[in-house]
């Protein structure tokens, strides 16, 4: 089945850096979709992307899906401290279960 | 509309007794799904109801797990003869799937401690 690579695992950013995340399969892949999990909490769906090289943005989260679908990217400018969490970004195949990359951990210094 | 609920939130178990987790997905949802997360660690898929069709099992760690889904709806998970290595929080997704895939809706999770 197919895999996603998340990297890094871990990221620690000054407030007000920038920051992103890149999940990678070896395979090319129907959908991305991307989650984020603050600390206790659950896993909160963010956005789904479903085309070659789109781009969608949420405020200062801006994602990328890669031209040959087989990458994607979760960037984040200038971050606060409420951005603090892991972000996962999953993926499946018609009603295949979706397979979560490991996730990276997102750390905000004030 | 209510999200997916979970319940218990909490359950303290002693090793060797038998659990049941509980998951109410959000209605007209027609996925449902039980992952297990460790502490600091990321998603274990376990198991994945779409529909009238057969469950997903694939993910099932042993043959203590078990999960069934009555009516297209609830969901328990129960796992027999708990281990500590089964400490972990439980959780339920459910999902939309019409003409496309739509993202997971994720409940609180279960915090599983087996002693």
């Amino acid at each position: 089945g197919q895999q996603v690579m998340q990297i890094p695992q871990y990221q620690h950013v000054q407030e007000g850096e920038d920051f992103t995340t890149y999940c990678n399969s070896s395979t090319t892949l129907s959908n991305i979709q991307w989650y984020k999990q603050r600390p206790g909490g659950h896993p909160v769906f963010l956005i789904q992307l479903v085309k070659s090289g789109e781009v969608k943005k949420q405020k200062r989260l801006t994602f990328q899906f890669g031209e040959a679908k087989k990458n994607s990217s979760l960037h984040i400018t200038a971050t606060q401290t409420t951005d603090v969490g892991t972000y996962f970004c999953a993926s499946n195949s018609g009603n295949t279960p979706l397979v979560f990359g490991k996730g990276t951990r997102l750390s905000v210094i004030a | 509309g209510a999200g997916v609920s979970q319940s218990p939130s909490n359950k303290v178990t002693e090793k060797g007794k038998d659990v049941e987790l509980r998951c109410d997905p959000i209605s007209g949802h027609t996925a449902l799904y039980w992952y297990r997360q460790s502490l600091g660690q990321g998603l274990e898929f376990l198991i994945y109801f779409q529909g009238n069709s057969a469950p997903d099992k694939s993910g099932l760690p042993s043959d203590r797990f078990s999960a069934e889904r009555t009516g297209g709806s609830v969901s328990t998970l129960t796992i027999q003869r708990t281990q500590q290595e089964d400490s972990a929080v439980y959780l339920c997704a459910s999902s939309y799937l019409a003409g496309g895939y739509t993202g997971q809706y994720f409940g609180p999770g279960t915090r599983l401690t087996v002693t």
